[in-house]
Parts: C-alpha cells; sequence; structure tokens
C-alpha cells in the first residue's frame, strides 16, 4: 500500500524560499507521476505540477517560474521547491500520486504552510 | 489552457434526493475527467475516472457521464455522509485543472 507523507516548516517568510518533502513508502517512487496540490484556506484545489522519473515534467504555467519539483530516489522523497513566497502562497501542500487508476487516487495527509513575517 | 467550470457553486438538498453537479471544460477533454470528494478538514478522495468509472470502494449511488466538454456527477440518493464539496478535475494535459468546486449540504 502506497503511502505518502509531507513534511516542511509550517512557517515562512515572504519573499523566501519554501521547500517541503513528500515521503513514499509501500511502492518504487519511479514508477508513478508525483504531483504536488495546494488549498489555500477556505478555497479550492490547485495542481502545481509534476514530475517522473523518466524525465517527464510540468508546473502550473501560473508558478513555472518559481517551482521546481524533484524526486530523490536514494530517499525515496519528492520535494517542492517554491521561491518568492507570498501570503497567496499561504495553503495546505498536498503530494498525490494516481497508483491504480486514473486520477489522484493516493494522497499526503497534507501539511499547512503559513507565510508571514 | 482549459478552464474547468462547475454548477451550482452549493446546493442544498433532502436525504434520499437525486443530486447532480455539472462541470464544463472550456475545450474537449475526451473522457479524462476525474470527479473528487473533500469532506471538511480531510483530504480528496477521488469518486470517478475516466468520466464515468467508480474508483474501488466508492459507493455505487455515485455515478459519473459525460464526454468532450460536458460532464456530470450525479448522488442518486443523497446520504447525510455526502455532505462534502465535490470536484472535477481534467487530466488529458496539463496542466491537470481542478474545477471551483460545488459545497453539498443537507436541507
Amino acid at each position: 500500500q502506497l503511502l505518502l507523507e509531507e513534511s516542511g516548516p509550517g512557517l515562512v517568510k515572504p519573499s523566501e524560499t519554501l521547500s517541503l518533502t513528500c515521503s513514499v513508502s509501500g511502492g518504487a517512487i519511479s514508477s508513478y507521476y508525483w504531483s504536488w496540490i495546494r488549498q489555500p484556506p477556505g478555497k479550492g484545489l490547485e495542481w502545481l505540477g509534476f514530475f517522473h522519473y523518466d524525465g517527464n515534467t510540468d508546473y502550473n504555467p501560473s508558478l513555472k517560474s518559481r517551482l521546481i519539483i524533484s524526486v530523490d530516489t536514494s530517499k525515496s522523497q519528492v520535494s517542492l521547491r517554491l521561491t518568492s513566497v507570498t501570503a497567496a502562497d499561504t495553503a495546505v501542500y498536498y503530494c498525490a500520486t494516481s497508483a491504480t487508476s486514473d486520477g489522484f487516487d493516493v494522497w499526503g495527509q497534507g501539511t499547512m504552510v503559513t507565510v508571514s513575517s | 489552457d482549459v478552464q474547468m467550470t462547475q454548477s451550482p457553486s452549493s446546493l442544498s438538498a433532502s436525504v434520499g434526493d437525486r443530486v447532480t453537479i455539472t462541470c464544463r471544460a472550456s475545450q474537449g477533454i475526451n473522457n479524462h475527467l476525474a470527479w473528487y470528494q473533500q469532506k471538511p478538514g480531510k483530504v480528496p478522495k477521488v469518486l470517478i475516472y475516466a468520466a464515468s468509472t467508480l474508483h474501488s470502494g466508492v459507493p455505487s449511488r455515485f455515478s459519473g457521464s459525460g464526454s468532450g466538454t460536458d460532464f456530470t456527477l450525479t448522488i442518486s440518493s443523497l446520504q447525510p455522509e455526502d455532505v462534502a464539496t465535490y470536484y472535477c478535475q481534467k487530466y488529458n494535459t496539463a496542466p491537470l485543472t481542478f474545477g471551483p468546486g460545488t459545497k453539498v449540504d443537507i436541507k
């Protein structure tokens, strides 16, 4: 059973870089497309981007200039790096993948990130 | 980029009612559409993928239909545990955009 767990700082200062990690267990990290999705408080879901071990990567155009998603197979971790954050980046951040079907059928529990000085 | 819209944005219905939520894509996406349920304070769960295929373990009162640009999610008999926000999402090509959501509660 594939399990995902996000981790990272709960508070980031404006203009700084947000770095999050998604730890993967129960499956081979190289086998899946890994996405990050976020949800600002009281708002809807926003897909941020995906990474696949074969090099296939794509990002939401609204974030493309600030976002990098990568995978560390030795640690079985998926990482998100978002630069120059503002209050608009305050959200719950989820990692997710399509393990057994189309659509995101495996999600982490999410990690709340607040951007504030 | 393809935009996703949903209607209504919220609805209130009685237990046992048939509920229908509509999702529209600004361009054709074949059947590459998923529906998610997110209960308050919880992680989203996939209900339907490929527009009409029920994900494993999802109650049969949920169904999906549509292709191209217009899609529907139907709850045949609304139950108290169905109180949630429902999102559609396209996944044919990036960006994998979500709809804005439809909040469902009990009258």
